[in-house]
């Protein structure tokens, strides 16, 4: 157990909905970073947040959002959702946000699977 | 922009033999941190072996070590004495030291023979 703690573990909607994955990181980590991992693109970085602020940005779509609320579990909001987004979403959790934190190590929880009929 | 990549899909080994994963990359950046990241049916992540680009010794992590070679960028995993829980997918990733972000490789499934 990493003990970052995701919900739901699985989630089947239809297209066009919209659908709230929750994480929360391990006790006194900070960053939470949302990465998705499908067949067809592997595994990518979406987003990362530090202390309540977007750090990082990577491959999310505009139909795609996320917060971090202060006590810091964070919210992946995915909207008007395609087949495409089916995938396991992972959150991971480290200490620091960035700048030579060398030992940082980012921990995963158990996924959410979406699965978009 | 920075690469990885696993170019074996697949590796099968026979339970208490060794087999190596082969993983290499591609950054411009001096200073970086290599991981290996398991991946069992059950999906969960789970941290294999770690390496800081600036030390020139090889990690070890009980029957998991790495071939860190710098100047080839080449980073790849020696699992000893294969047991049947480590069939899964293992995962190559890098990251910078001045930021975050996980890249990762395509994977690499093993599958343990008893």
């Amino acid at each position: 157990d990493s003990g970052v703690t995701q919900t739901p573990k699985h989630l089947i909607t239809a297209t066009g909905q919209r659908v709230t994955l929750r994480c929360s990181p391990r006790s006194g980590d900070l960053s939470v970073y949302w990465y998705q991992q499908s067949l067809d693109q592997g595994l990518q970085f979406l987003i990362q947040y530090y202390n309540g602020e977007e750090r990082a940005k990577g491959n999310i779509l505009e139909r795609f959002s996320a917060q971090q609320f202060p006590d810091l579990h964070s919210e992946l909001n995915l909207s008007s959702l395609e087949l495409g987004d089916s995938a396991l979403y992972f959150c991971a959790s480290s200490v620091v946000s960035s700048g030579g934190a060398g030992a940082d190590t980012q921990y995963f929880g158990p996924g959410t699977r979406l699965t978009v009929l | 922009a920075q690469t990885v990549t696993q170019s074996q899909p697949e590796m099968s080994v026979q339970e208490a033999e060794t087999v190596t994963l082969s993983c290499t990359y591609d950054t411009s950046e001096s200073d970086y941190y290599l991981f290996w990241y398991k991946q069992p049916p059950s999906r969960q992540m789970i941290l294999v072996i770690r390496q800081e680009a600036y030390k020139q010794q090889n990690a070890t992590e009980n029957r998991f070590s790495v071939n860190f070679q710098k100047a080839a960028k080449s980073f790849s995993l020696k699992i000893s004495d294969s047991q049947l829980g480590d069939a899964a997918m293992y995962f190559c990733a890098l990251r910078k030291a001045a930021g975050n972000k996980l890249t990762f490789g395509g994977g690499t499934r093993v599958l343990v023979k008893p």
